[in-house]
């Protein structure tokens, strides 16, 4: 089957401008993660859904990210009023379920560019 | 607060020999340990796991040993192949209470092999 998928691989915008990055999960996961990688670090954890529940968004990193979920499926993470700090690569990542054991199914990530 | 630590930014070595790639934590509610491997332009994709009920889990080639007094665990590779050449990263899945899922990750290693 399909794994995770991500949109676009790539996006270079202007400093100021919004961006949404796209994620499409592994077709019955439960649960869909976003992490990111900066440069030259390891990946940092920015929100997670799992079903029904409140997203967990513990590790957005200001008020202008957010990210939606639409039918327990697909995730758009919105970053507005991009900063060159920004700049990253955007992982999602995906699993059956939330729990000690559970493997996290990754997408090739997005890389985003603000200039 | 860098609850994971990947000390190591690179490790090369030779094919044929072992790979030893090292992760300290600092959250003694660590209970459970995954590692991954990335290969530039991909998402990470699960290696191996250890559970703090055992101080091993072998894989094929792969071994991960956990020394929970030491907060200190490790991934052993033997023989190495050159096509083991990736980032390697561990990761703990405890989020706090009795919640599971966000990953943590070490700031990963480089591991090259050489032919």
């Amino acid at each position: 089957g399909a794994g995770v998928s991500q949109s676009p691989s790539n996006k270079v915008t202007e400093k100021g401008k919004d961006v949404e990055l796209r994620c499409d999960p592994i077709s019955g996961h439960t649960a869909l993660y976003w992490y990111r990688q900066s440069l030259g670090q390891g990946l940092e954890f920015l929100i997670y859904f799992q079903g029904n529940s409140a997203p967990d968004k513990s590790g957005l990193p200001s008020d202008r990210f957010s990210a939606e979920r639409t039918g327990g499926s697909v995730s758009t993470l919105t970053i507005q009023r991009t900063q060159q700090e920004d700049s990253a690569v955007y992982l999602c990542a995906s699993s059956f379920w939330t729990g000690a054991g559970n493997e996290q199914f990754f997408g090739p990530g997005t890389r985003l560019t603000v200039l | 607060d860098q609850q994971v630590k990947q000390n190591s930014p690179s490790l090369s070595v030779q094919e044929g020999r072992i790979s030893i790639l090292n992760c300290d934590y600092t959250n003694s509610m660590f209970d459970y340990f995954l590692w991954y491997k990335k290969y530039p332009a991909e998402g990470p994709t699960f290696l191996i796991s250890i559970s703090s009920i055992k101080d091993k889990n072998e894989d094929g080639r792969f071994t991960v040993f956990l020394n929970k007094s030491a907060k200190h665990l490790s991934l052993h590779i033997v023989p190495s192949q050159p096509g083991d050449s990736a980032v390697y990263f561990c990761a703990a899945p405890y989020a706090g209470g009795t919640s599971y899922g966000k990953l943590t990750f070490g700031q990963g290693t480089i591991l090259t092999v050489h032919p």
